[in-house]
């Protein structure tokens, strides 16, 4: 199953509202995860389920979507977010990951 | 507090192999699923497969069904990953990562910090 992400970089400044997208060649049943990999280091896992936050993650970031369409959402980025962000499906026992969005400051 | 602790980097011949180890501490992987995916110098990333340590079955991702073998030792709590006939296009970093939460349900919830595969003459 193909996952598309999009933009594949972008620009905010800190405080704004900031959304990342993914679409999935195929309905995916909400099995739908996003990280967050930041230089040098392994990725983090964000959201799983398409919008349950793992614990320890803070409540700015959220995830919605259904089908084949999906989204994170930054509700007020901080400097701390830049990093690339990754999406990716586990549906029908295949894990795909999309080719990622760069988050830098403005 | 759970971790996994991936083996040092490793500098491979082209047509040779190399066996990566992940050792995890602080969760029974018998109650998981372990993955191995892959991340090319300035990529993104590639599930390779999962083995359930449990009872060894394993999946893998097509590309990569004659070049990696999953296994994994319960005794030692550590799940291994074998790369074969080693080219210039392995070189990637490889980390492992954990299922968590009941059932499993979790997918990728802890990482390893990732072994770096050179592969030169």
């Amino acid at each position: 199953i193909q996952m598309t992400q999009s933009p594949s970089l972008l620009s905010a400044s800190v405080g704004d509202r900031v959304t990342l997208s993914c679409k999935a060649g195929q309905n995916i049943n909400n099995y739908l995860a996003w990280y967050q990999q930041k230089l040098g280091e392994a990725p983090k896992l964000l959201i799983y389920n398409a919008n349950s936050l793992q614990t320890g993650i803070p409540s700015r970031f959220s995830g919605s979507g259904s089908g084949t369409d999906y989204t994170l959402t930054i509700s007020s980025l901080q400097p701390e977010d830049v990093a690339t962000y990754f999406c990716q499906q586990y549906n029908s026992w295949t894990w795909t990951f999309g080719g990622g969005t760069k988050l830098e400051l403005k | 507090e759970v971790q996994l602790q991936q083996s040092g980097a490793e500098l491979g011949k082209p047509g040779t192999s190399v066996k990566l180890s992940c050792k995890v501490s602080g969760y029974n992987i018998r109650s998981t699923y372990m993955h191995w995916v892959n991340q090319r110098p300035g990529k993104g990333l590639e599930w390779i497969g999962r083995i359930d340590p449990a009872n060894g079955n394993t999946i893998y991702a097509e590309k990569f069904k004659s070049k990696a073998t999953l296994t994994a030792d319960t005794s030692s709590n550590t799940a291994y990953m074998q790369l074969s006939q080693l080219k210039s296009d392995d070189t990637a970093i490889y980390f492992c990562a954990m299922d968590g939460g009941i059932l499993r349900i979790i997918p990728f919830a802890y990482w390893g910090q990732g072994t770096l595969v050179t592969v030169s003459s």
